[in-house]
This record gives C-alpha cells, sequence and structure tokens, in this order.
C-alpha cells in the first residue's frame, strides 16, 4: 500500500481566486490521479498526471482551470483556478499499485464563498 | 461511459442486523472494488473481485462478484456502528476506475 499525504485538509476561499492542493506519496509511483467528489455524488476523475509529460483531462476538465504539476514520482499539485461557488467540492489524490486498486489521499475539502 | 449503479443509495440500520448493497452496470469490467469512505477522509479499498461467480469474505463482509462480472453485492453480518461510512463500488478497465454513487449506511447502537 502506498501513504498519501493531502494538503490543506480544507480552506474556505473567495470566489475569484486559486487553490493549490498538494499530494506526497510515500514511494514512487508512475501513475497519479485527482478526482472531485461534489455532495451526495460520486468520485468524478479529473485528471491522470503523470511524470514527465502533461496530465490527460478527462472530458469536461480543461488545462486552465485545473492546472496539474507533476515534477517528480512522488508530487503533484492540482490548482483549481478562479474558483466560482460551484467548484465547492473534495478534491482527491490517488495513486494505483498493482493493478487498478487505488490508494487515495485524505481529501480536500473546498468552499468557495 | 460506463455506469455504476448503487442501491440503496441510504440504509439505516440497528446495530446487529444484516444488510446487502448492491452494483449493478451494464458493461463488463476485468474488475471490481469495494472502498469504504469515512467523514473527513479518502476512500479506502476494502476487496478487489476479479473472477465472475467469485466470493471473497473480510471478517463480516462478505463480497460477491457476479457470472456475467456486471455486477456485485456486499453482504454485512450482524452490522457494528464501527461499519458506518459511505461505501462505494468502482469498476476497473486497463488503469480507470468508474466509480458508483455509493451506498450511505448508518449503523445506530
Amino acid at each position: 500500500s502506498a501513504v498519501i499525504s493531502q494538503k490543506p485538509s480544507r480552506d474556505i476561499c473567495q470566489r475569484g481566486t486559486s487553490l493549490t492542493i498538494q499530494c506526497q506519496v510515500d514511494s514512487q509511483v508512475t501513475m497519479m490521479f485527482w478526482y472531485r467528489q461534489q455532495p451526495g455524488q460520486s468520485l468524478t476523475l479529473i485528471a491522470t498526471a503523470n511524470q514527465g509529460s502533461e496530465a490527460t483531462y478527462e472530458s469536461g476538465f480543461v488545462i486552465d482551470k485545473f492546472p496539474i504539476s507533476r515534477p517528480n514520482l512522488t508530487f503533484s499539485t492540482l490548482t483549481v483556478s478562479n474558483m466560482s461557488p460551484e467548484d465547492s467540492s473534495i478534491y482527491l489524490c490517488s495513486v494505483s499499485q498493482g493493478r487498478t486498486e487505488a490508494f487515495f489521499g485524505q481529501g480536500t475539502r473546498l468552499t468557495v464563498v | 461511459t460506463q455506469l455504476l449503479e448503487q442501491s440503496p443509495q441510504f440504509l439505516s440500520i440497528q446495530e446487529g442486523e444484516n444488510l446487502t448493497v448492491y452494483c449493478n452496470s451494464s458493461s463488463v469490467f476485468s474488475s471490481l472494488q469495494w472502498y469504504r469512505q469515512e467523514p473527513g477522509e479518502g476512500p479506502v479499498l476494502l476487496v478487489t473481485v476479479v473472477t465472475g461467480g467469485e466470493v471473497k469474505k473480510l471478517k463480516r463482509l462478505t463480497f460477491q462478484f457476479g457470472d456475467a462480472r456486471k455486477d456485485s453485492s456486499l453482504h454485512i453480518t450482524a452490522a457494528q456502528p464501527g461499519d458506518t461510512g459511505l461505501y462505494l463500488c468502482a469498476g476497473a478497465e486497463v488503469y480507470q476506475l468508474t466509480f458508483g454513487k455509493g451506498t450511505k449506511l448508518s449503523v445506530i447502537p
């Protein structure tokens, strides 16, 4: 298994500002994933972040709104840009080991006011 | 787009009761996983089922994968307050996971 540290754990932000979420893994992993979990909804994949290449975004998510960095095999950041109340959600960092079993950070609960 | 339907969406039961949660899809997945998520935490993997008809047990939890690998169930025997949480099923295909909306379980002491 992997231990994933995500921060901040929660934040309240003003609309129009940006927030960068950090994800640190205790071992080297090839693929890191960023999910969004809106209240009462399932986990939705935002993008897959591979070291040394640009992130791959899912339909409905764009790099200008959710820029991602992956400088090495243990770290990634997700920025939520120009926030609006609709961005209020839980953002989760995840890694896969072996088959597709996923390990998650504790999540970042974002509230945009 | 592959979709996973979970039922029931909410479940509130008394301690000691049994319950079953269902996860259904119209598509076949190479494997199916169950996670539990507690408030303020990320989902934690409980089990992965791979083979059609497979049954796995984890203490009081029994997981079953349908013969056609499109559906799964989670049965909890003698539920405890510590079982309270959001139970998510996820279908795996290549490196992608598709999550259901989850079943929110409350076990009342």
